[in-house]
């Protein structure tokens, strides 16, 4: 099992830009979650996906931010434009059966925006 | 309004004691429970999961859920410095799929 992959790990670029961020989750699983964290706000819920289709994006913090999930294997996490204030760590996380089941995180991306 | 509430620590014990992590939740429909544990630099990784009154025990590792006092914790005994790490707690959010985070409690094991 390959676990949850997520590309790429580190993410530099200027205010601005465009950022996107991929995530495969683990094979099988229906729920797709994505996730941010920060020192001061923790690891906060931005957006969940179930059968590829979004659930809840309360959490997503303003239109410049947009995920989809275009099949069961593949989802991104796009940034645009890119502001300072969105440097954090980006997690994508995988389960079944929703909230009956435990989260399965990627590696992260780390992202720098300056 | 918070919505899982953990207090951020650092909470210091000296090895081979027991480290007890607290957390609360505000939604009385939540079911579902969790403590992960993260490594600095690393993603979380999953500890324990509780879904009913009462505790549950792995290892070295003790949850205990109160759903009347919306209270969970986690009881580590006999720790190793390898247990120095943030411990996140874990809600689904009333009878939803939405899993919320507390912001996590920073444990340092004295060796």
């Amino acid at each position: 099992d390959a676990g949850v992959i997520q590309s790429p790990r580190h993410e530099v670029t200027e205010m601005g830009q465009e950022v996107t961020l991929r995530c495969k989750p683990i094979s099988g699983h229906d729920y797709l979650f994505w996730y941010r964290q920060t020192m001061m706000r923790g690891l906060e819920l931005l957006i969940y996906f179930n059968n590829n289709v979004p659930i809840d994006d309360s959490g997503m913090p303003e239109d410049r931010f947009s995920a989809k999930m275009p099949n069961a294997s593949f989802s991104t996490l796009k940034i645009q434009p890119s502001e300072p204030r969105d440097s954090a760590v980006y997690f994508c996380a995988s389960t079944w059966r929703g909230r009956n089941s435990p989260l399965h995180f990627g590696n992260g991306t780390r992202l720098t925006v300056t | 309004q918070k919505e899982v509430e953990q207090n951020s620590g650092p909470l210091s014990v000296p090895e081979g004691a027991i480290a007890s992590l607290n957390c609360t939740y505000s939604d009385r429909g939540s079911q579902s429970f969790f403590w992960y544990r993260q490594y600095s630099g690393k993603s979380p990784e999953l500890i324990m999961s509780i879904y009913s009154n009462g505790d549950k025990e792995d290892g070295r590792f003790t949850a205990q859920l109160n759903k009347a006092s919306q209270y969970v914790s986690l009881l580590i005994r006999d720790s190793q410095p390898s247990d120095s790490a943030t411990y996140l707690c874990a809600v689904n959010w009333g009878r939803d799929d939405k899993i919320i985070f507390g912001k996590g409690t920073r444990l340092h094991i004295l060796p």
